[in-house]
């Protein structure tokens, strides 16, 4: 059973860091690429960063380039999002998911089929 | 970046409507639309990927269609399990954008 447990969120002051985990389990971890959503309250889905099966490739949203890092240890089947410079805007439900890429008809498709539980960020004085 | 618009925001039909969701992508984005249901206080799941193609377990009374820039999400016979919040998202390039959401509530 494929299985996506999250970790590492809480109250953070503005400009302060945080560091979310995602424990992966019942799959080839390393033979997918895993995203990162977040919602804040009451709000949409909105993308924020990918990384690559073997982590050769990194993608981010304007929004968090150069204050997030997402990273992954396909030792420990873990993702990671490390978030600096937290701002008010930040705070949010922040989930990460599974994307199988699958191939169709010579074309390569992102869907995200797995998702943890979601954990909240709150960044507030 | 590509932007998703979906209508309406919200709707209210009763047991057994046929209920349609639109998104417009403000792109051409080929087939490269997933539609995700989100229940309160749950993450979303996976309903259709790519544009028509359900995920094991979808039922069948819902459907996906369309290509370019304009897709649908159909639902045959609405049930009460099929409310919730419904979001569609391309996945033609990053950052991989969802619309505003749609709100089906059950009369």
């Amino acid at each position: 059973e494929v299985q996506l447990v999250e970790s590492g969120g809480g109250l953070v002051q503005p400009g302060g860091s945080l560091r979310l985990s995602c424990a992966a389990s019942g799959f080839t971890f390393s033979n997918y690429w895993m995203h990162w959503v977040r919602q804040a309250p009451g709000k949409g889905l909105v993308w924020v960063s990918r990384i690559k099966g073997d982590a050769s490739s990194t993608t981010y949203a304007d929004s968090v380039k150069g204050r997030f890092t997402i990273s992954r240890d396909n030792a420990k089947n873990t993702l990671y999002l490390q978030m600096n410079s937290l701002r008010a805007e930040d705070t949010a439900v922040y989930y990460c998911a599974r994307d199988p890429d699958q191939y169709s008809g010579g074309i390569w498709y992102s869907q995200f089929d797995y998702w943890g539980q979601g954990n909240l960020v709150t960044v507030s004085s | 970046d590509i932007q998703m618009t979906q209508s309406p925001s919200s709707l209210s039909a009763s047991v057994g409507d046929r209920v349609t969701i639109t998104c417009r992508a403000s792109q051409r984005i080929t087939s490269h639309l997933n539609w995700y249901q989100q229940k309160p206080g749950k993450a979303p799941e996976l309903l259709i990927s790519p544009t028509s193609t359900l995920q094991s377990g979808v039922p069948s009374r819902l459907s996906g269609s369309g290509s370019g820039t304009d897709f649908t999400l159909t639902i045959s016979s609405l049930q009460p399990e099929d409310s919730a919040t419904y979001y569609c998202q391309q996945s033609y390039s990053t950052p991989y954008t969802f619309g505003q959401g749609t709100k089906l509530e059950i009369k």
